[in-house]
Formats: structure tokens, C-alpha cells, sequence
């Protein structure tokens, strides 16, 4: 079946970095788009961006376009997202979600990692 | 980006009662819209996608209905299981937005 492994809990303090990964089993992985996703405590979702991991071509939104690196590595099927810059603000579950297409048209994420809660405090 | 609203933001209901959840696009999205449940500490779970086509393995007493800018989850015959917060996601152009809940708690 199809599953999404992402790595554990970071607490990180402002400025710095974190890299959380998101290992996928169970299909094809390069045949997919994966999505990042967030959602900070008590709140809605907030999109980060996408990585086709065929090519390695990415697309981030616009609030994280100079923070954000997404990455893939084909040999593990693990695909990396880190986020620069750490403010208390970018505390957050941190979701990876696989992008499926039904019928090819309409796409949705029909599998999900567990989650990553990034804390950053001093 | 466009945004999604859903309302109401929560629900009290009982169990075996008819729900309805709305949700409203700033701008037209043709039928690129799908809901989600998300339980505390979990992931969420796609219920619907393409506005109306039940995911597999979702119980029928979810329905999906709307198209353009307005959109409704219904569900026929709330069960205990189904007390959970519900998101709809446009996935019409990128950024792709969520609307920010619905909980449905039991009266």
C-alpha cells in the first residue's frame, strides 16, 4: 500500500535551519507529484510548495520562495524540504502529501505523511 | 491566490442528523475542489474529489455537490465517527488553497 514515512520532531531555534524528510514506499515514485503542506497549532493548512520527482522541478508559494529548498533523492524514494530562516512563526506540523490525478484532471492528495512537528523557540 | 470560505467555522449535531458544510471560492474553479477529514493528532483524509465523486473506501452518506464558486459536503446521517473538522481544497491553480474548518462537534 501506498505510504509516506516522514522523518521525527525537530525543535529548532530562530535562524536556523531544519530538513525534514518524506519517504514514500508502495508505488512508482517517481510517477507522482508531492505537495508540503503545513498547519500551525490549532489552525488551518497553509500550502509550501510542490516537487515533481521525475525531474527534481519545483514550485514554491510565494511566502516561502527565498526560504524553502525542495529536494528528491530517486535511489530512496525520499523526497527533503528545508526551511531556512526559523521564526517562531514557521512552528508547524509539516505535511508531505502525494498528489494523485483522478482521471488525470482532477488531483488531490490521497495519501499523506504522518507529520512533522517543527518547534522554534529560544 | 484564491481564497476559499467555509462556513459555518463549527456545528453542534446529533448523531443521525443531516449536515451541511459550504464552501465558497473568490473567484470561479469549475469543479477543482475536494473535502477532507481531519481528526486531532492525525492526518487529514480525502473524502471527495472533482466536487462530487466519492474516494474510495468513503462511506456513501457522503455527498459533494457545487461547481464555479459554491460548494457543499453534506453528510445524510452523522455518525459518531464522523465528529472531526472538515477542509475543502481547490486545486484549480497554484497556490493551492484550503478553507480554513468546519468542526463538527456533538450537541
Amino acid at each position: 500500500q501506498v505510504q509516506l514515512v516522514q522523518s521525527g520532531a525537530e525543535l529548532k531555534k530562530p535562524g536556523a535551519s531544519v530538513k525534514v524528510s518524506c519517504k514514500a514506499s508502495g508505488y512508482t515514485f517517481t510517477n507522482y507529484y508531492i505537495h508540503w503542506v503545513r498547519q500551525a497549532p490549532g489552525q488551518g493548512f497553509e500550502w509550501v510548495g510542490i516537487i515533481d520527482p521525475s525531474g527534481g522541478r519545483t514550485n514554491y508559494a510565494q511566502n516561502f520562495q527565498d526560504r524553502v529548498t525542495m529536494t528528491r533523492d530517486t535511489s530512496t524514494s525520499t523526497v527533503y524540504m528545508e526551511v531556512s530562516s526559523l521564526e517562531s512563526d514557521d512552528t508547524a506540523v509539516y505535511y508531505c502529501a502525494r498528489r494523485f490525478c483522478f482521471g488525470g484532471t482532477a488531483c488531490q492528495y490521497d495519501s499523506w505523511g504522518q507529520g512533522t512537528l517543527v518547534t522554534v523557540s529560544s | 491566490a484564491i481564497q476559499m470560505t467555509q462556513s459555518p467555522s463549527s456545528l453542534s449535531a446529533s448523531v443521525g442528523d443531516r449536515v451541511t458544510l459550504t464552501c465558497r471560492a473568490s473567484q470561479g474553479i469549475r469543479n477543482d475542489l475536494g473535502w477532507y477529514q481531519q481528526k486531532p493528532g492525525q492526518a487529514p483524509k480525502l473524502l471527495i474529489y472533482a466536487a462530487s465523486s466519492l474516494q474510495s473506501g468513503v462511506p456513501s452518506r457522503f455527498s459533494g455537490s457545487g461547481s464555479g464558486t459554491d460548494f457543499t459536503l453534506t453528510i445524510s446521517s452523522l455518525q459518531p465517527e464522523d465528529f472531526a473538522t472538515y477542509y475543502c481544497l481547490q486545486d484549480d491553480s497554484y497556490p493551492w488553497t484550503f478553507g480554513q474548518g468546519t468542526k463538527v462537534e456533538i450537541k
